[in-house]
């Protein structure tokens, strides 16, 4: 069974810092990674993705991918209280079927 | 605008009777696919569809049908619905028609399905 690790949290972080978001994956035929954010009651919204090893950047977003260690991460800078929300990892893997992990709630304090 | 619609946004029905949740994509996308999300389960897959006449199991399909008739419409069909299908339903489509790698989902705004 293919699996997407995170850590549920809740993550609490002060307003101004940075939060980090990690996952880790089974498949190591995977193919492309994927940060979603998701508002209670709400749609995911996609964020980021990466498919290559290293770091992304967008904005105050960086997705950072290390495919020998089957980890992926998302690091958000000076973070604000609507970055309050629950972050999916999802991966791609070599069927092309897309997993998700169980989320990671993010609390931003002001 | 480019988006997949659901409808209804929420709908609360009795054991037994049959209902549909429809979905609708105006991308001209590929791939459809159902998922339900549940407290402390996440996003777990009911069926999708790689294309038109075309659809496969998930990780929880017991209790569902789908079909898919044309390219933009996915409904989801519960014959009987019972309880524990109770949940938050999104609808999801992506281009994948190249197996692009960095195609991602985009959902639609969910069905809050209560089941008494």
């Amino acid at each position: 069974q293919k699996e997407v690790e995170q850590n549920s949290g809740p993550l609490s972080v002060p307003e101004g810092a940075i939060a980090s978001l990690n996952c880790t994956y089974s498949d190591r035929g995977s193919q492309s990674f994927f940060w979603y954010r998701q508002y209670s009651g709400k749609s995911p919204e996609l964020i980021m993705f990466i498919y290559s090893n290293g770091d992304k950047e967008d904005g105050r977003f960086t997705a950072q991918l290390n495919k020998a260690s089957q980890y992926v991460s998302l690091l958000i800078r000076d973070s604000q209280p609507s970055d309050s929300a629950t972050y999916l990892c999802a991966v791609r893997d070599r069927d092309d079927k897309i997993i998700f992990g169980k989320g990671t709630r993010l609390h931003i304090l002001p | 605008e480019a988006q997949v619609t659901q409808n209804p946004r929420y709908l609360i029905t009795v054991t037994g009777k049959k209902l549909t949740v429809t979905c609708s994509q105006n991308m001209n996308h590929e791939y459809m696919s159902w998922y339900r999300q549940d407290p402390g389960l996440g996003l777990r897959q009911i069926y999708y569809s790689m294309n038109v006449e075309v659809t496969d199991k998930g990780d929880v399909p017991e209790g569902y049908k789908v079909s898919r008739k044309e390219k933009r419409n996915f409904p989801l069909i519960l014959e009987s619905p019972s309880p524990n299908q109770t949940s938050l339903y999104f609808c999801a489509s992506s281009y994948d028609r190249d197996w692009s790698y960095n195609s991602p989902l985009h959902f639609g705004n969910g069905t809050r399905l209560t089941v008494t």
